[in-house]
């Protein structure tokens, strides 16, 4: 069963360092998209990416963060200046028709 | 804002029992999404609506998308144990593309006692 890769699964940084999260999607997939979720809470859309540009954002997806496609494999997010409610479990997912996601297992990340 | 509200919120029940999981929205989707997500794990896709009124069923799980596409139903016939996590719906509003954003609803927890 194909699945989406995401490393690390765990990543602890201090306030205002900046962090990248990895992703590798399913290799046949052209849609790609990072959720967030904060303990407790909903699962947050972030961004959405096609056809290297980003499709969508939403008002979470400020400018500390940015996402790239650096080698047609890996799909990366980046937080610049880490803030303390940046913390969460963020999720990649990718689609090959933008119906049914498959996400990875999350890179829970710790800003303290 | 678009919002799936999901209930109940936590359901306990025993083993072989029914239940059902209902997701509902003021708004129309173009298609709705049902997850199960584990402790630490990413949401895992259990089925996938589009057609108002439509039915699907895996196994024990009988999935509904209501007529008017705003609300969608989950049910479960006899459930086990291995039924236990979260449950949730997730949804995209109607022209939002391959592109667009999903919607997710609060989740179900669902506890199966043996």
């Amino acid at each position: 069963e194909p699945e989406v890769t995401q490393t690390p699964s765990h990543q602890v940084t201090q306030m205002g360092q900046e962090v990248i999260l990895r992703c590798v999607p399913i290799s046949n997939h052209l849609y790609f998209y990072w959720y967030r979720q904060i303990l407790g809470q909903k699962v947050e859309f972030l961004v959405s990416f096609y056809n290297n540009e980003i499709s969508e954002k939403s008002e979470i997806f400020d400018d500390q963060f940015s996402v790239e496609r650096p080698d047609g494999s890996n799909f990366t997010l980046k937080i610049r200046s880490t803030k303390l409610e940046d913390s969460a479990m963020y999720f990649c997912a990718s689609s090959d028709r933008g119906h049914g996601y498959t996400f990875g297992s999350g890179t829970r990340l710790t800003v303290v | 804002t678009q919002l799936l509200e999901q209930s109940p919120q936590f359901l306990s029940i025993q083993e072989g029992e029914n239940l059902t999981v209902y997701c509902n929205s003021s708004s129309v989707f173009s298609s709705l999404q049902w997850y199960r997500q584990e402790p630490g794990e990413g949401p895992v896709l259990l089925v996938t609506v589009v057609t108002g009124g439509e039915v699907k069923k895996l196994k024990r799980l009988t999935f509904q998308f209501g007529d008017a596409r705003k609300d969608s139903s989950l049910h479960i016939t006899a459930a086990q144990t291995g039924d236990t996590g979260l449950y949730l719906c997730a949804a995209k509003r109607v022209g939002s593309g391959n592109t667009g954003k999903l919607i997710f609803g609060q989740g179900t927890t669902l506890q199966v006692k043996p």
